[in-house]
């Protein structure tokens, strides 16, 4: 069974441009989270979706981040401006519903210049 | 408020030693704990899964426990490798199917 697919695996930009993070979850999984993880802490929920539909999205900061799963596959994680406190890895995971395993993905590790 | 708090924060040990990780939580109502490993660069895997009426859980040389009453759950290591290396992370599930994420235990094996 495929895991969790994430891209790019890294990216480097400077303040204030926009950034985007993709995510394919596993093949049947209803539910898609997209973490932050700055270094040396736990990852931080920023939103968590079923299906096409966000069941939890108070982390996220929605004056610059945004998140859609338009056909309740692929998810793409927006930022826009970026700033230099984005700096972290962005782990995207999937379980079958929303109370069994979350599998991660490798993540996108973001560096804002 | 829900909190996870792990320690220590980081932790040196040779190889071969064996180590203990602490997880303490106030997430309420508890509905089950998790510790995954998490190798640099990569995302974290699933190692255990402890549910209120478990006590001990092992998987190879990897065994949690757990006190529901304390709200305390520990990850001993036997005979470590040096492949041990890596965050490890306690996740608790809570009401509403929420996760509380600790911030983790760094742990370096060296030989």
């Amino acid at each position: 069974e495929a895991g969790v697919a994430q891209s790019p695996r890294y990216k480097i930009i400077e303040k204030r441009q926009s950034v985007a993070f993709w995510c394919n979850p596993i093949s049947g999984h209803a539910t898609l989270y997209w973490y932050q993880q700055i270094l040396g802490q736990g990852p931080k929920l920023l939103i968590q979706f079923q299906n096409n539909g966000v069941v939890d999205d108070s982390q996220l900061p929605k004056d610059r981040f945004s998140a859609e799963r338009l056909k309740g596959v692929d998810s793409t994680l927006k930022i826009q401006p970026a700033k230099l406190e984005d700096s972290a890895v962005y782990l995207c995971a999937s379980s079958r519903t929303a109370n069994t395993e979350a599998f991660f993905g490798q993540g996108t590790r973001l560096t804002v210049v | 408020k829900n909190q996870v708090e792990q320690s220590p924060q980081s932790l040196i040990i040779l190889e071969g030693k064996n180590c203990t990780l602490q997880c303490n939580y106030t997430v309420s109502p508890f509905s089950n704990l998790r510790w995954y490993k998490q190798d640099t660069g990569r995302g974290p895997v699933s190692l255990t899964i402890m549910t209120f009426s478990e006590n001990t859980k092992s998987n190879g040389r990897y065994t949690a426990t757990l006190d529901a009453d304390t709200k305390q759950s520990s990850l001993h290591i036997t005979a470590s490798q040096l492949s041990d290396s890596a965050s490890y992370i306690c996740v608790v599930r809570g009401a509403g199917n929420m996760l509380t994420f600790g911030g983790g235990t760094r742990l370096m094996v060296k030989p």
